[in-house]
This record gives C-alpha cells, sequence and structure tokens, in this order.
C-alpha cells in the first residue's frame, strides 16, 4: 500500500539555525498538509499546499515557516530560525482530493524536532 | 476547536469488541465523521469515514444515528496492537476549506489481555 515518507525521522539543530523538513507524498495525490504535535499534546494544523500555493495556514504557520514542492515527488517544510517551542513531532499528509472530495488524507510517520 | 466530544479512555479486553463512542451534534449535513488513531507517536493512521449510512472496511465499523449527532467505532476483536488513541473528527466546515483537519484529544483506548 502507498505511503507518505517522511525524513529524516530525528531532527536536532541549535535554536537559531534553519531546518528543513522532507516528505515524499502518496504519487498521485495533489493535497498535501503540514501538521505538528508537541509532546502530550494535540496534533496541530499548519498548512494546506495545492497546485504549488499554500490553499490555508494556521496562526502557527508564521513567517519563520515555508512550505515548498521543489520538483515532483518531494514536499518540504523550512523553518528559518528554530526556537525552542518550536520542537515537536512534524506530520506531513496527502490526499487524492480535499475533503469536499470525500478522500481521507494519509499521515507519514513523522519528523522528531529537537531544538537545543 | 473540535467540534467533537470523546470520552478521555476506555479500557477493552483482548478479543472483545471495542466500541468507541462520538459526540457531535453541531455537524453540518454536509460534513462526514472520520476516524483516525495514533499509535504511541507514530502519525496518525486513516481508519473509517461515513457521511449516514453505516460503513465497514478491513479494520473497522462504523456506525452512525439517524440524527447524525453521535457516531460508534467498532473494532470487533480487539487485539493488543489496537492500544491507541482514537481520534473521531467532522469536515472542517468553512468557504474555502481544503479540509484540514481539527484533532481533539481523542479517546486512549487500552486493550488488555
Amino acid at each position: 500500500e502507498p505511503e507518505v515518507t517522511q525524513t529524516p525521522s530525528h531532527q536536532v539543530t541549535q535554536m537559531g539555525q534553519e531546518v528543513i523538513l522532507r516528505c515524499v507524498p502518496i504519487s498521485n495525490h495533489l493535497y498535501f498538509y503540514w501538521y505538528r504535535q508537541i509532546l502530550g499534546q494535540k496534533v496541530e494544523f499548519l498548512v494546506s499546499f495545492y497546485n504549488n500555493e499554500i490553499s490555508e495556514k494556521s496562526e502557527i504557520f508564521d513567517d519563520q515557516f515555508s512550505v515548498e514542492r521543489p520538483d515532483g515527488s518531494n514536499f518540504t517544510l523550512k523553518i528559518r530560525s528554530t526556537k525552542l517551542e518550536d520542537s515537536a513531532m512534524y506530520f506531513c499528509a496527502s490526499t487524492a482530493a480535499p475533503f469536499g472530495g470525500n478522500q481521507p488524507q494519509h499521515f507519514g510517520d513523522g519528523t522528531r524536532l529537537s531544538i537545543l | 476547536d473540535a467540534k467533537t466530544t470523546q470520552p478521555p479512555s476506555m479500557d477493552c479486553a483482548e478479543g472483545r469488541a471495542a466500541n468507541l463512542p462520538c459526540n457531535h451534534s453541531t455537524i453540518s449535513g454536509n460534513e462526514y465523521v472520520y476516524w483516525y488513531r495514533q499509535i504511541h507517536s507514530q502519525g496518525p493512521q486513516y481508519i473509517i469515514h461515513g457521511l449516514k449510512n453505516n460503513e465497514t472496511n478491513e479494520m473497522a465499523s462504523l456506525i452512525i444515528t439517524e440524527d447524525r449527532k453521535s457516531s460508534t467505532l467498532i473494532l470487533p476483536h480487539a487485539t493488543l496492537r489496537d492500544t491507541a488513541v482514537y481520534y473521531c473528527i467532522v469536515r472542517v466546515s468553512h468557504g474555502g476549506s481544503q479540509g484540514n483537519l481539527i484533532f481533539g484529544k481523542g479517546t486512549k483506548l487500552s486493550v488488555k489481555p
């Protein structure tokens, strides 16, 4: 069964450094998402992406964050200058169509980001 | 905020059916009910979804009440590997949404030997 894959599984970064999290969505999917989960808390939506542009973003997704689909397969989340509070699990998801099209999102197993 | 209410935790004996309830009294007519689970900080795993009819797949069954204000996820023969946090989610229904998911705290299901 096709999967969403994320790399790396664990990223340790010094505060203030830039970090890029990578995702390979399921190949025929068109809509891509990033979520995060701070340890012990709920999964939170960050951003959705379609047709090479952001469709929707949450309050968390401020100017320090950016997303890109640099080629036909990868979908990346960049945090420009990391803060301690960015430490979390980051999950990528993809779907063939948004929920209006009755298609579920499928998630990767996440990248654990640890900011020192 | 999540539009659903779930009990924080439940126990189930291995081999028995696990019935996980969810209230979504403010659900709109065109909103689906989705169920996901998260096993020990892995990524959320899609289980099943439905609009108004009951649904069944290889993982579970979904029973939605006629007024659609509540639903029950049924795992027919729970195993230890079904121990997880289960999330009931209705689609965010504002115009132009690409369907981002709003997760609540879910129900922590513990399957015991």
